[in-house]
């Protein structure tokens, strides 16, 4: 069965530094999706991507993260100068089609990186 | 502002029995889905159920049941003959409408404890 797959699986970095957490969405997806989860909390939507652009960020998503689909299949995002409270899992997810209002289009989630700033 | 809450921080079941799990949503919209995510202690997001505010029938699949109030904006998950592996945290999640691929709103979660 295809699925998201995520690397790397844990990250260290002091803060200041530049983290590129890199994702692998299922092979006929065409959305694709960051969230982030800091430990002992809810999952939180950082971004959503469609047609090489994003198409919904959230307030978390400021000028210090990015996103790019670099070739056919990977899917990254990029934290410009850490911060200690960037610390958490990140998870992507991928679905085939826009998840509009209530039809049926599932989120598939990858395993997630959980990154460290020190 | 769309929310979801879970007001059950923790959960305990006896093995082989039902549990439902809570969970309220507030939303304007007419078209929206509800889910279900359980996060075993490895960390992973595995989709569980799905339920489409216009479904007029419960959703299941196999051991897992979404009891759908819409007057009440609820959609407890109902876990029949628990299991030592269901011992996970379970996220109730909404999604929003919106233009292309958007996002999904997440509740705080409960974490189940099953017992043998």
């Amino acid at each position: 069965e295809p699925e998201v797959t995520q690397t790397p699986s844990h990250q260290v970095t002091q803060m200041g530094q530049e983290v590129i957490l890199r994702c692998v969405p299922i092979s006929n997806h065409l959305y694709f999706y960051w969230y982030r989860q800091i430990l002992g909390q809810k999952v939180e939507f950082l971004v959503s991507f469609y047609n090489n652009e994003i198409s919904e960020k959230s307030e978390i998503f400021d000028d210090q993260f990015s996103v790019e689909r670099p070739d056919g299949s990977n899917f990254t995002l990029k934290i410009r100068s850490t911060k200690l409270e960037d610390s958490a899992m990140y998870f992507c997810a991928s679905s085939r089609k826009g998840l509009a209002g209530g039809g049926q289009e599932t989120q598939y989630f990858g395993p997630g990186t959980r990154l460290l700033v020190l | 502002a769309q929310k979801i809450t879970q007001t059950q921080p923790g959960m305990f079941v006896q093995e082989k029995e039902a549990v439902t799990l809570d969970c309220t949503y507030d939303t304007s919209d007419q078209s929206y889905g509800l889910f279900w995510y359980k996060q075993p202690s490895s960390g992973e997001m595995i989709f569980l159920i799905y339920q489409g505010s216009y479904d007029e029938q419960n959703a299941t699949e196999g051991r897992y049941s979404l009891n759908f109030q819409k007057a009440r904006k609820s959609a407890n998950l109902v876990i029949s003959a628990s299991q030592l592996g269901d011992s996970a945290m379970y996220f109730c999640a909404m999604r929003e409408p919106g233009a292309g691929g958007f996002k999904t709103i997440f509740g705080a979660g409960t974490r189940l404890f099953v017992k043998a």
